[in-house]
């Protein structure tokens, strides 16, 4: 099993261009996530999907946009891209049972974006 | 901002020895888990511990959890330079019915063979 997958790995871009971040997990999962990590930082949530068809904002969502297209694929779309856009992204997927009592997450190996 | 803040942000060891990192968080939790990065790559999760949890164990990891003082600790034993990665706790606080984790900021171990 692949697991998470995401599309591209690398991407340089100017500023003012638009990209979308592909992701898609085949391990069956409802919840699938979008982080963003910066140089020495942790993880910072920007959306998150609960379930197919439902996205919500996490911590930093200004200047992103996502589309949950089916259960497996949850894209990352930057419409206008700026420098402070500049990062790691990392895309996750989970099965949270119906207790909640757990949330493990499964991560994808990254995307690493650069805006000029 | 990050609920979980680790310490310290940056350990480096011998090979053998053991490898301690501590974990604070802000607010009530249901689980608190474990991930490890290696450079380059995405998080991979280590273990998770219950709010009603004390102590677990994994191989040589051992995780403990204090919910009164808002602190956990991950203790690697007997370390190898294979261990060399970041390691973030994150909590799973279910405060807004979200699924949410909320990671810290990491701390980053160094083995030296």
């Amino acid at each position: 099993n692949a697991g998470v997958t995401q599309t591209p790995k690398f991407q340089v871009l100017k500023t003012g261009q638009s990209m979308t971040l592909q992701c898609a997990q085949d391990m069956n999962h409802n919840s699938m996530y979008w982080y963003r990590q910066d140089p020495g930082m942790g993880l910072r949530l920007i959306y998150y999907s609960a379930s197919e068809g439902t996205t919500d904002k996490g911590e930093v969502p200004n200047g992103y946009n996502v589309s949950r297209l089916n259960k497996r694929e949850f894209s990352l779309r930057l419409e206008s891209a700026a420098p402070s856009q500049t990062s790691v992204y990392f895309c996750a997927s989970s099965e949270v049972s119906s207790q909640g009592a757990k949330n493990i997450q499964y991560f994808g190996a990254g995307t690493r974006l650069s805006v000029l | 901002s990050q609920q979980g803040e680790e310490d310290p942000q940056a350990l480096s060891i011998q090979e053998g020895e053991n490898a301690t990192m501590n974990c604070s968080y802000k607010t009530s939790i249901n689980n608190l888990q474990w991930y490890r990065q290696n450079s380059g790559r995405g998080l991979v999760h280590l273990i998770l511990i219950r709010s009603n949890e004390r102590e677990k164990h994994s191989g040589r990891l051992r995780v403990t959890l204090d919910t009164s003082k808002k602190s956990s600790s991950l203790l690697i034993t007997a370390s190898r330079a294979a261990d060399t990665a970041s390691y973030f706790c994150a909590t799973d606080s279910r405060m807004d019915s979200s699924y949410k984790l909320i990671f810290g900021s990491g701390t980053r171990l160094l083995v030296r063979p």
